[in-house]
């Protein structure tokens, strides 16, 4: 059984360039979720895809958006990078609905904006 | 807005100690609390989820327990091992959907 997969692994990027991160979710999970961790902080909910919409947004700017597709993986999309946008990026997976709401994270894209 | 705190920031305790993570939060109407360990550049292993109508869970070593109506979980680590160094990050889902609010965890480093 496959868990959250997260691609690519490290990123570097120059500042106003755009990047794309990918997630595929654990078997059997419908629900994306993305967050951005920066060094030395606990992560920060960007936003949640379900069945190919967006269905919450932390606060991120719009520069921040995302995708799903009908296979339920996601992609992240970043305009315009800021050095600040330097951080890990974590993928979430879980099951829409279900009552204990575990999620299951991914190993994370590490992106560097220089 | 929920916020979530984690005391100590870091923590270096000799190999076999027992120990105690806290991590407190502000809104008490939550869903579950689930404790997380991260070791250095990686992602999140979830290590226990307790339900906000229980009071506590269990897995090997380790014994989180939940007291939602004064905002407070603990996180119980029995015989500490060099095995266990690495962030621990507790977190809570409010709200309708499975969002989750992180503390900026708590690095626990066991030395031998």
């Amino acid at each position: 059984d496959a868990g959250v997969t997260q691609s690519p692994t490290h990123l570097i990027k120059t500042r106003g360039q755009q990047v794309t991160l990918r997630c595929s979710p654990k078997s059997g999970h419908d629900t994306v979720s993305w967050y951005q961790q920066a060094l030395g902080q606990g992560p920060q909910f960007i936003f949640q895809y379900y069945e190919e919409e967006e269905r919450q947004r932390g606060n991120f700017p719009d520069r921040f958006s995302g995708h799903q597709f009908p296979n339920y993986s996601s992609e992240l999309n970043v305009n315009a990078l800021l050095l600040g946008d330097s951080a890990l990026y974590l993928c979430a997976s879980s099951s829409w609905g279900t009552a204990n709401y575990e999620q299951y994270f991914g190993p994370g894209t590490r992106l560097t904006v220089t | 807005k929920q916020e979530v705190t984690q005391i100590p920031a870091a923590l270096s305790v000799p190999e076999g100690e027992n120990l105690v993570l806290n991590c407190s939060f502000t809104d008490s109407a939550i869903y579950n609390l689930q404790w997380f360990r991260q070791d250095p550049g990686k992602g999140l292993t979830s290590l226990l989820l307790i339900q906000s109508s229980q009071r506590e869970q269990t897995s090997g070593r380790l014994n989180a327990s939940l007291d939602k109506s004064s905002g407070r979980s603990t996180l119980y680590i029995a015989a500490s091992q060099p095995g266990d160094s690495a962030t621990y990050l507790c977190a809570v889902t409010t709200g309708t959907a499975s969002k989750l609010t992180f503390g900026t965890g708590t690095r626990l480093q066991v030395t031998l």
